[in-house]
């Protein structure tokens, strides 16, 4: 069964405080792994799509990378209004629907 | 990125009645549409993806009578939650891609509730 976890559940990180998040991946034929931002009470707002491992994305203080196995989303010297939640998620070759994970919750403390 | 808007925001309504969602991609042609549901502290869990002018694919497990998909242009998918049940309630949204393959653009999504 395809599945996608994230890790760890909820961060809470101080002002400038760099850390990484990890989505780690067991399926069979990745098309492509998404990253999404998601506020309280808003829908997904769209980060990143990796499609190789070895490939990078960045975006301000925002850097994703992919492994066979996981990627992750670094975050550098991050701000308050980087708070929310992050989500994974993976397509199939064969597939154009989105599987999630349950989503990392970020707090930025000032 | 993509615009990808919803109508409404969010609904109250009453046991047994029946609630219509809207999803509209405002600056593109959306030839997939996508209807998720996410309940609290939960992620999204895809209910159904339709196809211009075709019937809808339901995920298993959800009702395909009690949840009713249109996606009658390029730019509008509705989502009728029929006969709504408390246990109806929930946030959905829908994300909307020009291709299959592309990037899903999601909705800011409606909060629902079945009193």
């Amino acid at each position: 069964e395809d599945q996608v976890t994230q890790s760890p559940e909820a961060l809470r990180l101080q002002e400038g405080e760099s850390s990484s998040l990890n989505c780690s991946y067991t399926v069979s034929g990745l098309r492509g792994l998404f990253w999404y931002r998601q506020d309280p009470g808003k829908g997904p707002e769209f980060l990143f799509t990796l499609y190789s491992a070895g490939e990078e994305k960045e975006k301000e203080r925002l850097k994703a990378t992919l492994t066979k196995k996981e990627s992750f989303l670094h975050i550098t010297a991050p701000k308050p209004e980087d708070s929310a939640t992050y989500l994974c998620a993976v397509q199939l070759l064969e597939d154009s629907t989105l599987t999630f994970g349950k989503g990392t919750m970020l707090l930025v403390s000032p | 990125g993509a615009v990808v808007s919803q109508h409404p925001s969010w609904v109250i309504c009453k046991s047994g009645t029946s609630v219509k969602i809207e999803c509209r991609s405002l600056d593109f042609q959306a030839t997939t549409m996508f209807w998720y549901r996410q309940f609290p502290k939960q992620s999204l869990m895809l209910m159904a993806t339709s196809n211009e002018g075709s019937k809808a694919t339901y995920e298993q497990g959800v009702e395909k009578d009690k949840f009713l998909i249109n996606h009658a242009s390029l730019t509008l998918s509705t989502l009728t939650v029929t006969s709504a049940h408390p246990e109806d309630s929930s946030f959905y949204i829908c994300s909307g891609t020009s291709g299959e393959q592309e990037t899903q653009y999601f909705g800011p999504g409606t909060r629902l509730l079945v009193l």
